[in-house]
């Protein structure tokens, strides 16, 4: 049984760029969760799906950010016109349904310069 | 919404010492969590436990939910314990899955 994956695990992109990250949840579990950690900081929640419905999202999730999961199964979130604020790890994590227990992901770092 | 705290930031200790780390959390809580984020960036599930006791080796775990705390014990300590571990709740009347950590707590353990 493999964990949640995510990719890349690093990128480094120039601001006013465009990036899209992966995660793909634990075979089965159908609610998915992203967050976003800054240094020094504890993971902040950004959105949650439930199969392909997205049934919440933060006020962090400015108009520059977007996520979707498209098929239920894996899930992408775009960061449009990247500033520097956006550098972070950014953690997908999953639970299956009726359960809260979430299981993350190794993360993906952003660097922005 | 929900408020959690976590106590102490930082914690030092010698290899084979025993420590409890401590997270207040202002509401009441449908699900609780304690993780251990290692130095990759991984958060590593510790407990799922939003009231009562658990043990897994030389963790254990106890969440008082009437009044609002849990307690995280690491005994005999080892190196391979370092890192920051992170307490997340789920408030009851937040929105499903949407946990919110703590601060955590930086811990070295010296050999």
């Amino acid at each position: 049984d493999t964990g949640v994956s995510q990719d890349p695990r690093h990128k480094i992109t120039k601001r006013g760029q465009n990036v899209t990250f992966r995660c793909d949840p634990i075979s089965e579990h159908n609610r998915l969760y992203w967050y976003r950690q800054t240094l020094g900081q504890g993971p902040e929640f950004l959105t949650y799906f439930q199969n392909e419905a997205q049934l919440e999202k933060s006020r962090l999730l400015s108009d520059r950010f977007s996520a979707e999961r498209p098929k239920g199964s894996f899930s992408t979130l775009e960061i449009q016109r990247t500033e520097q604020g956006d550098s972070a790890m950014y953690l997908c994590a999953s639970s299956p349904d009726g359960v809260k227990e979430q299981y993350f992901g190794p993360g993906t770092r952003l660097t922005v310069t | 919404g929900i408020q959690v705290e976590q106590s102490p930031p930082d914690l030092i200790l010698q290899e084979g010492a025993n420590s409890t780390l401590r997270c207040n959390f202002s509401d009441s809580v449908n699900n609780l969590q304690w993780f251990h984020q290692n130095p990759w960036g991984q958060l590593i599930n510790l407990f799922y436990i939003p009231s009562g006791t658990k043990q897994n080796g030389r963790l254990s775990a106890t969440t008082v939910a009437t009044e609002r705390y849990s307690l995280l014990y690491i005994s005999s300590s080892q190196t391979t314990d370092s890192g920051v571990y992170f307490c997340a709740v789920e408030g009851s009347t937040d929105s499903w899955g949407k946990l919110q950590f703590g601060a955590g707590t930086q811990v070295v353990v010296t050999p």
